[in-house]
């Protein structure tokens, strides 16, 4: 079976730093684009961070640029997001989807939280 | 950025009913759109993507059309387990932005 499990959600102290990992497994996670996605508590999807197959291009979006940070290894199958000085507004959960096809989502893990206070 | 404008934020339909959901985009996006059921507490799953590809395993009552800027998505009878919160996204251009959401109840 196919899957994506996020770890590393907690709660963290505004300007704080944290970790966030997420572990492929059931397909070659190397062959594809994966991202990290988030929902405020109660609130929509926003796109937060796109990684190409080999590391070699990242995208962020201009909530996070500058402040986090995505990266991947394919050996252990783990994509991961580490995040420098969290404010309120980084509070939500935080999910792993792959891409697929052109690039839409179309595997995504159940999430993990981030609370920031 | 692209703005996407997902109508309405919420309806209440009866089991049976034909339910269209609406998004428009501040620009041309092509076919570059996707639709996502998001159920509570769940992560989101993909139902439509480019536009009106059903994903695979995604039940038939579910349809999507529309190019450019104008998508309409359509449950076309309504079932108990379709109560969840639907969002579309664009993804033609960086950074892929969702629209608002749209809840679905039942009546």
């Amino acid at each position: 079976e196919m899957q994506l499990v996020e770890s590393g959600g907690d709660l963290v102290h505004p300007g704080g730093s944290l970790r966030l990992s997420c572990a492929a497994s059931g397909f070659t996670f190397r062959n594809y684009w994966t991202s990290w996605v988030r929902q405020a508590p109660g609130k929509g999807l926003e796109w937060v961070a796109n990684i190409k197959q080999d590391g070699s291009e990242q995208y962020y979006a201009d909530s996070v640029r500058g402040r986090f940070t995505i990266s991947r290894d394919n050996a252990k199958n783990s994509l991961y997001l580490l995040m420098n000085s969290l404010g309120a507004d980084d509070t939500a959960t935080y999910y792993c989807a792959r891409v697929g096809g052109v690039w839409y989502f179309d595997l995504w893990g159940r999430g993990t939280q981030v609370a920031v206070s | 950025d692209i703005q996407m404008t997902q109508s309405p934020s919420s309806l209440s339909a009866s089991v049976g009913d034909r339910v269209t959901i609406t998004c428009q985009a501040s620009q041309d996006i092509k076919k570059y759109l996707d639709w996502y059921q998001q159920k509570p507490g769940k992560a989101p799953k993909l139902l439509i993507y480019d536009a009106s590809t059903l994903e695979t395993g995604v039940p038939s009552r579910f349809t999507g059309s529309g190019y450019g800027k104008d998508f309409t998505f359509t449950i076309m009878s309504l079932q108990p387990e379709d109560i969840a919160t639907y969002y579309c996204q664009q993804y033609n251009d960086l950074p892929w932005t969702f629209g608002q959401g749209t809840k679905v109840e039942i009546k």
